[in-house]
Formats: structure tokens, C-alpha cells, sequence
């Protein structure tokens, strides 16, 4: 099982709406990471976790709250979004945060409205 | 800092031919990975072929190879046989050893013209 999953693959909400955007992946990686891609674009990094651990935030706004309950699952909470958050939501992990290679899921298209 | 350069924002080629997309790069660091994605409109970021800073033979991945040009900081990717499903965006990325996150170039949108 080589796969990130993400889910919704598509989600429209409004700038008062609250909303989680969910990542699985099966394959015993201890990294996983959110990045944002605006069309056209190539994906900037937002979050990194380590064993489950918070290492990086990219000075990413606080309505992104990332969460990562175990080694397997990776959310993101969104609250109060603005329109110029509309983006694809990517989620990816790796074996471990060094040299080694990211696998990504389909992404989130999200949607502000 | 590390940057990664992609000159192409385009490229096209015609089924069956082989093309190269560019990609180099710029870092202090002796220890560093290249890797390079493909991108379809779906969305989905899939890994094609890696490439270590101390890897003396060039990476392939079935039709894709990697050449790879050290002293000249370029990471080219070379894909055989073009095929259509191949007509997609294709980043170029680096992470160094010790860094956890991917540095991507902008991309090239690759186009397989029947």
C-alpha cells in the first residue's frame, strides 16, 4: 500500500464556516506534511510533523490548525478562511524526515466563498 | 538558501520521441537529494525518480532517467518513448540532508501531441 488518501477531494464553504480537511497513509511513515498550491504554482510548504510532532510551521495564519492524533492520520482544521486561502491542499509523507522520498495524496480543492 | 530552476514553462513533444526537461540547481550543501513529480490536472503529485548527491550512476525509473550533472548543478529529467498520459506539469525538488522540506522549482508543463 503505497497511498496517501485525502479526503474530501473537492469542499466549497463560507468565510464563517468550520471545516477539517483529513489524510491517512498506511505505509508506517513518522513524517507527514501539508502544503498549499495555488494554480499554476508549485506547492509551498505549510506544516511538518515528526513522530506526530509539530517541527515546522511555515508562519502559516492560525485560522490553519493542524493536527496529527497518530502516525497514520493528519488533519486540518479551517476557521474563518479567506477568499485567497481557495487553493489545492496537498498531504504528503515520508519514511522519515531526511533524505528520502514524499509520496502525496490527490489533494483538497478547497473553495472559499 | 536553495533554489531550483526549471527554464521551461512549456514544452511539447511528439508521441513516441524522447524529451529532456531542465532543471538546476543551487545549494552549498554536499549531501542533498533531487527528486522529480508529475503533476496531471487531477491533482496528484506522483514521484518519479530520485536522484543522491553522492549517487555516481544517473537514476532510471523504467522511461525515465535522470541526468545528472554535478558539477554543473543540473538535474535533467529524460523521459523515453513519449506517451500521452505523459502530458502533464512535471516540478523538479531538493531537499538537503538534514532539512525536512521539499524546495520546488515551477514546474514545466509538459504537452505529447498524437
Amino acid at each position: 500500500d503505497t497511498e496517501v488518501t485525502q479526503t474530501p477531494k473537492h469542499l466549497v464553504m463560507g468565510m464563517t464556516n468550520k471545516k477539517s480537511l483529513k489524510c491517512e497513509q498506511h505505509m508506517g511513515h513518522r513524517a507527514m506534511y501539508w502544503y498549499k498550491q495555488k494554480a499554476k504554482k508549485p506547492p509551498e510548504l505549510m506544516f511538518v510533523y515528526s513522530y506526530e510532532k509539530l517541527s515546522i510551521n511555515e508562519s502559516v495564519p492560525s485560522r490553519f490548525s493542524p493536527e496529527c492524533p497518530n502516525s497514520s492520520l493528519l488533519n486540518l482544521h479551517l476557521h474563518a478562511l479567506q477568499p485567497e486561502d481557495s487553493a489545492l491542499y496537498l498531504c504528503a509523507s515520508s519514511l522519515r524526515t531526511e533524505n528520502t522520498e514524499a509520496f502525496f495524496g490527490q489533494g483538497t480543492r478547497l473553495t472559499v466563498v | 538558501a536553495q533554489k531550483i530552476t526549471q527554464t521551461q514553462p512549456g514544452m511539447f513533444v511528439q508521441e513516441k520521441e524522447a524529451v529532456t526537461l531542465d532543471c538546476t540547481y543551487d545549494t552549498s550543501d554536499q549531501s542533498y537529494g533531487l527528486f522529480w513529480y508529475k503533476q496531471p490536472s487531477s491533482g496528484e503529485m506522483i514521484f518519479l525518480i530520485y536522484q543522491g548527491s553522492y549517487d555516481e550512476q544517473n537514476a532510471t525509473e523504467g522511461r525515465y532517467s535522470l541526468n545528472f550533472q554535478k558539477a554543473r548543478k543540473s538535474a535533467n529529467l529524460v523521459i523515453s518513448a513519449s506517451q500521452l498520459g505523459d502530458s502533464a506539469m512535471y516540478f523538479c525538488a531538493m531537499r538537503r540532508w538534514i532539512a525536512r522540506q521539499l524546495t520546488f522549482g515551477s514546474g514545466t508543463q509538459l504537452t505529447v501531441l498524437p
